[in-house]
């Protein structure tokens, strides 16, 4: 079954930085790009990093992606608390012959 | 500026009918895929459907496949989703999105549909 797994919860402090881990399989990452959204409380998402590492203009470069084998994630540095959001990523499943997304990652910034 | 704004969601019964519409300005509407994602209430992202503009191919997650259906009408600029057969689980939040092969780089604001008796 096709599933991009990503853990329900990750916190830190302001300026501190944390990552979110993205866990795939060979039908999604291991062969495709992986893209990140960030959904503010009440918004609809927006995307945040796409084919792995690229930020889109207006992105700052406090947020980066990264991928390996069937693993992807997103890395913030200087935490804001601006930057509490549910995170998904999400890419291409070439056995559902669509788009997953995983489950998302509520960050709190504490 | 890109747009795009979503209309047509409501209430309506198990096993009824909607008709969401997506107006998109500020871009050339005919040369993107355009796709809908929605949201259930307090979940995660789904995708849903998209259509491209090779040969207008669609594309459907299994859980609506056979009772949904894209399609666009690139003279008005607007995309459409025709939902029949509702189930409750249909009840989400419906963003209309520009897709640029396997991203979405916007979004509108989407429009709720709630499956209810």
């Amino acid at each position: 079954q096709s599933v991009l797994a990503q853990p329900p919860s990750a916190s830190g402090t302001p300026g501190q930085r944390v990552t979110m881990s993205c866990s795939g399989s060979s039908s999604n990452i291991g062969s495709n790009t992986i893209n990140w959204y960030r959904q503010l409380p009440g918004t609809a998402p927006k995307l945040l990093i796409y084919s792995n590492n690229q930020r889109p203009s207006g992105v700052p470069d406090r947020f980066s992606g990264s991928a390996s084998g069937t693993s992807a994630s997103l890395a913030i540095s200087g935490l804001q608390s601006a930057d509490e959001a549910d995170y998904y990523c999400a890419g291409w499943d070439d056995s559902l012959n669509g788009v997953l997304f995983g489950g998302g990652t509520k960050l709190t910034v504490l | 500026e890109v747009q795009l704004v979503e209309s047509g969601g409501g209430l309506v019964k198990p096993g009824g009918s909607l008709r969401l519409s997506c107006a998109a300005s500020g871009f050339t509407f005919e040369t993107y895929t355009m796709t809908w994602v929605r949201q259930a209430p307090g979940k995660g992202l789904e995708w849903v459907s998209s259509m491209s503009t090779v040969n207008n191919y669609t594309f459907y997650a299994a859980s609506v496949r056979g009772r949904f259906t894209v399609t666009r009408d690139n003279a008005r600029n607007s995309l459409y989703l025709q939902m029949s057969s509702l189930r409750a689980e249909d009840t989400a939040i419906y963003y209309c999105v520009r897709d640029l092969g396997d991203y979405f780089d916007y979004w509108g604001q989407g429009t709720l549909v709630t499956v209810s008796s």
